[in-house]
This record gives structure tokens, C-alpha cells and sequence, in this order.
């Protein structure tokens, strides 16, 4: 069965960066792009961007270009999210989804457990 | 960027009732609309995927209807594990923006 299994939460202190990581399973790794998306406490959902597996290409939201950098490891089917210069604003749940096409037509049917990461000085 | 509202950010029903969110994008965006379930301290389920496809183990009492601008998740009898909040999303172009959320309570 299609799994994603995030890191365990982080403190972070203002200014730093923080990885989280998101690992695959259960299907073949480099078929399906891997987004991430932030839920602050109490608020909604926010996209923060995506990597292909397969060839390592990226896209970003604007509000995070230059702060985030998504990679992928094929050899451990593990996909990362570093995110940079953190402020209190960035404490969050980090979720990683994996997208499935039909058509032209993206969606994000399986998603992690979330990764929990808290800014405080 | 295109912006998703969900005008109704709760309501309040009773098990058994036909409840209706509504979603409305910013600009027309063909069928390219999702729906996704999240309950507290869980992640979001995916429901309904380009506006009007049921995902596979979803109940059928949920449905999605809509195209264009304006779209709609239909839950045909609530029952008592539908109590959550409910965000659409499009993914029409980046960057995939998502609904503020209608939070279903009970009456």
C-alpha cells in the first residue's frame, strides 16, 4: 500500500533552516511528483511547491522561491524540503502528497503524517 | 495567482441532512478542482478529483459538481464521521491554491 512517512517534529530557532523529510512506498518512486504543503496553527492549507523524482525538476510558490529547496534521493525513495531563514510565521505542519494524474488533471491522493516544526527563540 | 473562496467558513447540520459547500474560483479553470476532507490532527483525504470524480474508497454519498468558476461538494446524508473542515483546491496553474475551508459542525 502507497505510504508516506515524514521526519519526527523540530524546534527551530529564529533564522535557521530546517529538512524535513517524506518517504516513499508501495509504488515506484519516480512515477509520481511529490508537493508540499504548510498548515499553520488554526489556519488553512498553503502549497509551498513540488519535485519530479524523475530528473529532480522543481516548482516553487513565489512566496518561498529562494527559501526552500526540494530534492529527491531515488536510491531511498525519500523526497526533502529545506526551508530556510525561519521565522516565528513558519511554525507549521509541513505534509508531503504525492500527485496523480488523470488527463491533464493533477490531484493529491496519498499524503504524510505531517511533520511538525516550531520556530521559537 | 488564482484565488479559491469558500464563503462559508462553518455550518451547522444534523446527521442525516444534505449539505452543500460551495467553491469559487477567481477565473475560469475547466474542471480543474479537488476536494479534500481533514479532520483535527489528521492530514487531508483527498474526496473528489477534477470537480466531479469520486476517489476510490470515498463513500458515495459525497459528490462533486461544477466547472468553469464555480463548483460544488455535495454530501447526500451526513452522517457523524463527516464532521470536519472541507478545502477545495485547483490545479489549474501554479501555485496550487486551496480554499480557506468550511468547517462542518453538528447541530
Amino acid at each position: 500500500q502507497v505510504q508516506l512517512v515524514q521526519s519526527g517534529a523540530d524546534v527551530k530557532r529564529p533564522g535557521a533552516s530546517v529538512k524535513a523529510s517524506c518517504k516513499a512506498s508501495g509504488y515506484t518512486f519516480t512515477t509520481h511528483r511529490i508537493h508540499w504543503v504548510r498548515q499553520a496553527p488554526g489556519q488553512g492549507l498553503e502549497w509551498m511547491g513540488g519535485i519530479n523524482p524523475s530528473g529532480g525538476t522543481t516548482t516553487y510558490a513565489q512566496k518561498f522561491q529562494g527559501r526552500v529547496t526540494m530534492t529527491s534521493d531515488t536510491a531511498t525513495s525519500t523526497v526533502y524540503m529545506e526551508l530556510t531563514r525561519l521565522g516565528s510565521e513558519d511554525s507549521a505542519i509541513y505534509f508531503c502528497a504525492r500527485v496523480s494524474i488523470v488527463g491533464t488533471a493533477d490531484f493529491f491522493d496519498f499524503w504524510g503524517q505531517g511533520t511538525l516544526v516550531a520556530v521559537s527563540s | 495567482d488564482i484565488q479559491m473562496t469558500q464563503s462559508t467558513s462553518s455550518l451547522s447540520a444534523s446527521v442525516g441532512d444534505r449539505v452543500s459547500i460551495t467553491c469559487r474560483a477567481s477565473q475560469r479553470m475547466s474542471s480543474f478542482l479537488n476536494w479534500y476532507q481533514q479532520k483535527p490532527g489528521q492530514a487531508p483525504k483527498l474526496l473528489i478529483y477534477a470537480a466531479s470524480n469520486l476517489q476510490s474508497g470515498v463513500p458515495s454519498r459525497f459528490s462533486g459538481s461544477g466547472s468553469g468558476t464555480d463548483f460544488t461538494l455535495t454530501i447526500s446524508s451526513l452522517q457523524p464521521e463527516d464532521f470536519a473542515t472541507y478545502y477545495c483546491q485547483q490545479t489549474y496553474r501554479t501555485p496550487y491554491t486551496f480554499g480557506q475551508g468550511t468547517k462542518v459542525e453538528i447541530k
